[in-house]
């Protein structure tokens, strides 16, 4: 079974420019979260989509954003990027059932916002 | 908000011994916790998920265990080997969705 996977995985942009980054699931797998790792805050939590909507978002300005489509790859947009962007991104898929519902981690989008 | 602490920041171990890593968090409404490893320059592998309703889980030399009460989790490696070198992050959920607050994470370094 193909493992979670995110595109790009580098970029490089400049302030005040737009991003997007993509993930794909796990086959079968219907959530789809989103965290930013940086070295200073750590993992910290963006959102979570589920059948194509959010069921959770973290405490992130609103130039950040995301969406689900039905077969269950996600996107994510920044707007406005700033310096501190600067980060990895991982996305994660899950069978979003609850429960025993362990987290698939792909490898990451690396951004470098300057 | 729930703050997620590991503790400690970094070990060191020779090759064959048994350790313990802690995570203690500060709010024990929890519906699950789950421990990851992360190789330098790559995403997270989970290793054990515990639901708030079990004590302990367990997965070849990996035992993890579970205090809510308390606010602690442990994860004990058995026979330590070069290749569990890693950084290793407790992460807690507050609901059915996946929704993770993550520690700060232990830096394990087994040396042969």
């Amino acid at each position: 079974k193909a493992g979670v996977t995110q595109t790009p995985r580098y970029l490089i942009k400049t302030r005040g420019q737009q991003v997007t980054l993509s993930c794909s699931p796990i086959s079968g797998h219907r959530s789809v979260s989103w965290y930013q790792q940086t070295p200073g805050q750590g993992l910290q939590f963006l959102f979570e989509y589920f059948s194509e909507t959010q069921r959770n978002k973290g405490n992130f300005p609103g130039r950040f954003s995301g969406r689900q489509f039905s077969n269950s790859r996600s996107e994510m947009n920044v707007s406005t990027l700033e310096l501190g962007d600067s980060a990895l991104y991982l996305c994660a898929s899950s069978t979003g059932l609850g429960g025993l519902d362990t987290q698939y981690f792909g490898p990451g989008t690396r951004l470098t916002v300057l | 908000k729930q703050e997620v602490t590991q503790i400690p920041a970094a070990l060191s171990v020779p090759e064959g011994e048994n350790l313990v890593l802690n995570c203690s968090f500060t709010d024990s409404a929890i519906y699950n916790l789950q421990w990851f490893r992360q190789d330098p320059g790559k995403g997270l592998t989970s290793l054990l998920l515990i639901q708030s309703s079990q004590r302990e889980q367990t997965s070849g030399r990996l035992n993890a265990s579970l205090d809510k009460s308390s606010g602690r989790s442990t994860l004990y490696i058995a026979a330590s080997q070069p290749g569990d070198s890693a950084t290793y992050l407790c992460a807690v959920g507050p609901n059915t969705g996946n929704q993770f607050y993550f520690g700060t994470g232990t830096s394990l370094t087994v040396i042969p």
